[in-house]
């Protein structure tokens, strides 16, 4: 059974750091490409950042809102992708679900809330 | 960024009635490849999402064929064949032609 389990979330203040952890079981995790996608108060979806596998160099991509204050990487031998954030934002507040593949399977998602 | 806009915003059915939802694109989503990666979506309520169908048309195999995706560059459709209870949430598109991935704000389905 493919299972994706986040963790890591909470209350933050702006300008503060989290790093949210997604470990996965069920499927050859090395093989897939990992994102983080976040939906909103509001319930809009957002892509957020992708990592590839290892065959792709684990290239990283990110939206443009996020772009040089979240990180995000891998552990393929814990099976695991993680998402530092840093320098957060009252606007980063969301859901957050990792999701691999062509977004085949959500975890059930961890919530972010930033406020001061 | 590809804009994805779904209509209507949400629907009431009986059940056993039909549904239709449409989502069009800013731009074609035909790739390169041949291929072009629509994709639909439902989020039940309290619930993550789960994929319904890939490639415009293409069910999951876990997915009922009540369900059906039909469309072609900028204009594509979700149909329900006959609404049953556990097709109630919101259904969302989202494009995996263009970089970056892009949703559409979702259409809720509420059974009568």
């Amino acid at each position: 059974e493919v299972q994706l389990v986040e963790t890591g979330g909470g209350l933050m203040q702006p300008g503060k750091s989290l790093k949210l952890t997604c470990a996965t079981s069920g499927f050859t995790f090395s093989n897939v490409w990992m994102h983080w996608v976040r939906q909103s108060p509001e319930k809009q979806l957002e892509w957020v950042a992708q990592i590839k596998a290892k065959s792709n160099n684990y290239a990283t991509y990110y939206a443009e809102s996020v772009k040089g204050r979240f990180t995000i990487s891998r552990d393929d031998s814990k099976s695991s992708v993680y998402l530092q954030m840093n320098s957060l934002k009252e606007e980063d507040t969301a859901i957050y679900y990792c999701t691999w593949g062509a977004l085949d399977y959500w975890g059930q998602g961890v919530m972010v809330t930033v406020s001061s | 960024d590809v804009v994805m806009t779904q209509t209507p915003v949400s629907l009431s059915l009986a059940i056993g009635q039909p549904a239709s939802i449409s989502c069009k694109s800013s731009q074609s989503l035909l790739g390169t490849s041949g291929k072009t990666f629509l994709n639909w979506i439902l989020q039940r309520p309290g619930q993550s999402p789960k994929r319904l169908i890939y490639q415009v048309s293409k069910l999951y195999s876990e997915v009922p064929d009540r369900f059906s995706g039909s469309g072609s560059e900028t204009e594509f459709t979700l149909k329900i064949s006959r609404v049953e209870a556990e097709d109630l949430g919101v259904y969302y598109c989202w494009q995996g032609t263009h970089f970056p991935l892009t949703f559409g704000s979702g259409t809720k389905l509420e059974i009568k």
